[in-house]
């Protein structure tokens, strides 16, 4: 059973860097979200797909932030001219609307720090 | 935001004994789910509770729900080392049968059993 999937794992980069990030959800999920936690705080939404379409997005997602899900499958998260406040843990999950509907499972994260 | 509040914010417990964490919400929720962090890892889903259910178990957890009070507890019975962890409540705004919508996160209580 292959569970959700993110590369890197950490990534360091210099303020005003580009960075992208992929997410390989569970093969049959149809859903994909993204946070973002920062220490000592609970996960924030930015966004999620169903299949390749991008439903939603919150206002933590800056312009500097995009994120495309081109072919309903693995998801890519970028940053362009990154800083400082970005540095944090980038979580993806995964869920299905057919079957345990209601359950996200989410990946090991990609943690970035911006120097 | 953050939706939910955990309560307390660290908890320190000898293996043997029992564990609880409340978690207070603000807004109607579709339903409710726990989840499980080792520091510095991705988040395991331990239980999700909906909003017409009052207690739920698995193994040796235990939840109960409020929608009255907008208040949830987790239960970790007989303690053991490995389960020292950061425990996060979530509630999900979805509709029951479409899907997880999206998770709001408290910021989590910090675990500690000690062997």
């Amino acid at each position: 059973d292959t569970g959700v999937s993110q590369d890197p794992r950490h990534k360091i980069t210099k303020r005003g860097q580009n960075v992208t990030f992929r997410c390989d959800p569970i093969s049959e999920h149809n859903r994909l979200y993204w946070y973002r936690q920062t220490l000592g705080q609970g996960p924030e939404f930015l966004t999620y797909f169903q299949n390749e379409a991008q439903l939603e997005k919150s206002r933590l997602l800056s312009d500097r932030f995009s994120a495309e899900r081109p072919k309903g499958s693995f998801s890519t998260l970028e940053i362009q001219r990154t800083e400082q406040g970005d540095s944090a843990m980038y979580l993806c999950a995964s869920s299905s609307t057919s079957r345990d509907t209601d359950t996200q499972y989410f990946g090991p994260g990609t943690r970035l720090t911006v120097l | 935001s953050q939706q939910g509040e955990e309560d307390p914010q660290a908890l320190s417990i000898q293996e043997g004994e029992n564990a609880t964490m409340n978690c207070s919400y603000k807004t109607s929720i579709n339903n409710l789910q726990w989840y499980r962090q080792n520091s510095g890892r991705g988040l395991v889903h331990l239980i999700l509770i909906r909003s017409n259910e009052r207690e739920k178990h698995s193994g040796r957890l235990r939840v109960t729900l409020d929608t009255s009070k907008k208040s949830s507890s987790l239960l970790i019975t007989a303690s053991r080392a490995a389960d020292t962890a950061s425990y996060f409540c979530a509630t999900d705004r979805g509709y029951s049968g479409a899907g997880s919508y999206q998770l709001t996160f408290g910021k989590g209580t910090k675990l500690s059993v000690i062997p």
